[in-house]
């Protein structure tokens, strides 16, 4: 599929802080999804976004499709423990027989 | 709603066996489901995706006879991992869709460790 840049490739957080991830694209998407990975679990989706421009929060995430359709970002505001993990990004284009593309990932630990 | 289960979570076997991993959704019709392979501090690999009744679709350096997909109904599909060898040992994620629907929903992964 194609490729997607998703930074940070990892971020330390204090509980409270608000932390931002993003993604971007050379090719333009139809939908964007995020995921959050527990270790040795599976992805469970947090947020759809099926509009460019369009901002959808689900509790203390928010995610926005950007107006290009090209990018994409999630924000995580006043972290607690839990919010560990590693969040994926993922595009999706009509034209691709509905599959994924992933991005490499964003590593989220607790800072000492 | 829109879990999907795996079995089993993980699986031992010796090199030259053959294992095989369901995937089920538990409370809606998956019309096509998807197989995914996981490296340690890696993103998902797609391997194929398969629609209810049809052949699978591998994606490019797949090998489809190695690997088995069977989706025989609206709520379970199976990959077979044939003739398994110590370089097949991964975490194997599946995920389904219903129809007319973009998100995938995931199952738990199965472990497998080939030795």
């Amino acid at each position: 599929g194609q490729q997607l840049n998703q930074s940070p490739q990892s971020m330390f957080i204090q509980e409270g802080e608000d932390v931002s991830m993003n993604c971007t694209s050379s090719s333009i998407f139809n939908t964007w999804l995020w995921y959050k990975q527990d270790p040795g679990e599976g992805p469970v989706l947090l947020i759809a976004l099926y509009k460019a421009g369009e901002l959808t929060s689900n509790g203390r995430l928010t995610a926005q499709f950007g107006i290009t359709r090209k990018d994409s970002f999630l924000n995580i505001s006043a972290s607690i423990p839990s919010d560990v993990g590693i969040y994926f990004c993922a595009g999706l284009t009509l034209t691709n027989d509905y599959k994924l593309s992933f991005g490499a990932g964003t590593t989220v630990t607790v800072r000492a | 709603g829109a879990v999907v289960s795996q079995h089993p979570s993980w699986v031992i076997c010796k090199s030259g066996t053959s294992v095989k991993i369901e995937c089920r959704s538990l409370d809606f019709q998956a019309t096509t489901m998807f197989w995914y392979r996981q490296f340690p501090k890696q993103s998902l690999m797609l391997m194929a995706t398969s629609n209810e009744g049809s052949k699978a679709t591998y994606e490019q350096g797949v090998e489809k006879d190695k690997f088995l997909i069977n989706h025989a109904s609206l709520t379970l599909s199976t990959l077979t991992v044939t003739s398994a060898h110590p370089e097949d040992s991964s975490f194997y994620i599946c995920s389904a869709s219903s129809s007319g629907s973009f998100e995938q929903y995931f199952g738990p992964g199965t472990r497998l460790t080939v030795t």
